[in-house]
């Protein structure tokens, strides 16, 4: 089935300690998300990707950076996590009505 | 700049019909997007509106009015896995392609 896939579901991190989330899509969507999502707060937006035109959210702080080396798979990088950083990660793609399409989501802890 | 308002939180009953509102002042409007999240899981489309007027999809219908900036969730024959989190957003202008604005959700508990 064509699907958004995260990896991994959970993922415990140290203060400080570079981390690496992943996100792959076999729908072959032009767009790609990444949002943050706190407990009971609306997901909030951290960038995106049309192709490989990479655009930023003006809030979205230094320490996060992102990579899509091609069009299935995108990668959220923290350099420093914070424990402020400890929140749900969401990847989605575009569909054609716009809709967005959202993988499981990785829940980051920091420690 | 850019508001969206739900409700926190409502509370039904199994068998009955709910209704959960949304109202929103943004910068640009698109269209509107309702999505069900379930805890700890990712969100997932229900229904989009462009135009005024409702769209019934199922025990699901979405209505929508430009003019007031007001939107409504309808969900008729409650169940119980309809306990969830329901998420009004805009689509918004965003440049080369457009962008999301979430509400912060509300929280539908069903009660047998």
């Amino acid at each position: 089935d064509a699907m958004v896939i995260q990896n991994p579901r959970y993922q415990v991190t140290q203060f400080g300690k570079p981390v690496t989330l992943s996100c792959s899509q076999t729908l072959n969507h032009n767009v790609m998300y990444w949002y943050q999502q706190k407990s009971s707060q609306a997901p909030k937006l951290l960038f995106h990707y049309y192709d490989k035109d990479f655009n930023n959210e003006a809030d979205t702080p230094d320490n996060f950076q992102s990579r899509r080396p091609n069009t299935s798979f995108c990668f959220l990088d923290i350099r420093s996590p914070g424990l402020g950083d400890a929140a749900m990660y969401l990847c989605a793609t575009q569909g054609r009505i716009n809709e967005q399409f959202f993988g499981p989501g990785t829940r980051l802890t920091v420690l | 700049g850019q508001n969206i308002d739900q409700p926190t939180e409502m509370t039904a009953t199994e068998g009955a019909i709910v209704q959960i509102n949304c109202t929103y002042q943004t910068s640009g409007f698109n269209g509107l997007f309702w999505y069900q999240q379930h805890a700890g899981e990712a969100p997932t489309f229900l229904s989009y509106n462009v135009l005024d007027g409702l769209e019934e999809k199922g025990r699901f219908s979405s209505f929508l009015s430009r003019s007031k900036g007001y939107s409504y969730l309808l969900l008729k024959e409650l169940q119980m896995k309809d306990s969830a989190s329901y998420l009004c957003a805009v689509e918004g202008y965003g440049g080369a392609t457009n962008k999301l604005i979430f509400g912060t959700g509300t929280l539908l508990a069903v009660q047998p």
